[in-house]
């Protein structure tokens, strides 16, 4: 149980192309969804918490004109670059939880597989 | 600065012998978690320890945890081939909104 599917898998486009990635809980509903950010043999970087409903909380850092992010039902949320441009570039992952973030304190997060998106 | 940091940042291994990773944090938690990565994959939530826990186990998999030292240590016996993976510890930070950080990770290789 518990599995979360992120969709595509890779991205590759042109420099100012808007991209769509999409985070489905497929058996499980997903109150709270967080979108990551990783480098090359780096951590996880959080990018903002979405709860369903509700607007994403960004963190610091984090533009959020460039990445808007979409949590409009319990299964899905979409995070979507906008104006892509090289230096974005990167390993997007996403992870959902049945619990809301804002109650509850580090719960176990079901990861989807990443996106790589590849900004020419 | 990172809440969780582990140490050591790669080691390498044969298969059979145990591997053992540690993770240090600055501020007071409720928890903590231990995560593998596949390389250019998501994250497996690997086990949970409550702060007034000190050790826990599942299969070949032993955590510990020392808050008064701030610090936790995952060890994985008999290793495999197919262990070879990155290894994040996780904690929890309460900014307003509970929200997990995550360490820089330990990237293990087992040999066959």
């Amino acid at each position: 149980g518990a599995v979360v599917s992120q969709h595509p898998s890779w991205v590759i486009c042109k420099s100012g192309t808007s991209v769509k990635i999409e985070c489905r809980s497929l058996d499980f509903q997903a109150t709270t969804m967080f979108w990551y950010r990783q480098f090359p043999k780096q951590s996880l970087m959080l990018m903002a918490t979405s709860n369903e409903g509700s607007k994403a909380t960004y963190e610091q850092g984090v533009e959020k004109d460039k990445f808007l992010i979409n949590h409009a039902s319990l299964t899905l949320s979409t995070l979507t670059v906008t104006s892509a441009h090289p230096e974005d570039s990167s390993f997007y992952i996403c992870s959902a939880t049945a619990n809301r973030g804002a109650i509850y304190s580090n719960q176990p997060q079901h990861f989807g597989d990443g996106t790589r998106l590849s900004i020419l | 600065s990172q809440q969780g940091e582990e140490d050591p940042q790669a080691l390498s291994i044969q298969e059979g012998e145990n591997a053992t990773m540690n993770c240090s944090y600055k501020t007071s938690i409720n928890n903590l978690q231990w995560y593998r990565q596949n390389s250019g994959r998501g994250l497996v939530h690997l086990i949970l320890i409550r702060s007034n826990e000190r050790e826990k186990h599942s299969g070949r998999l032993r955590v510990t945890l020392d808050t008064s030292k701030k610090s936790s240590s995952l060890l994985i016996t008999a290793s495999r081939a197919a262990d070879t993976a990155s290894y994040f510890c996780a904690t929890d930070r309460n900014t307003g909104g509970f929200k997990t950080i995550f360490g820089a990770g330990t990237r293990l290789f087992v040999k066959a």
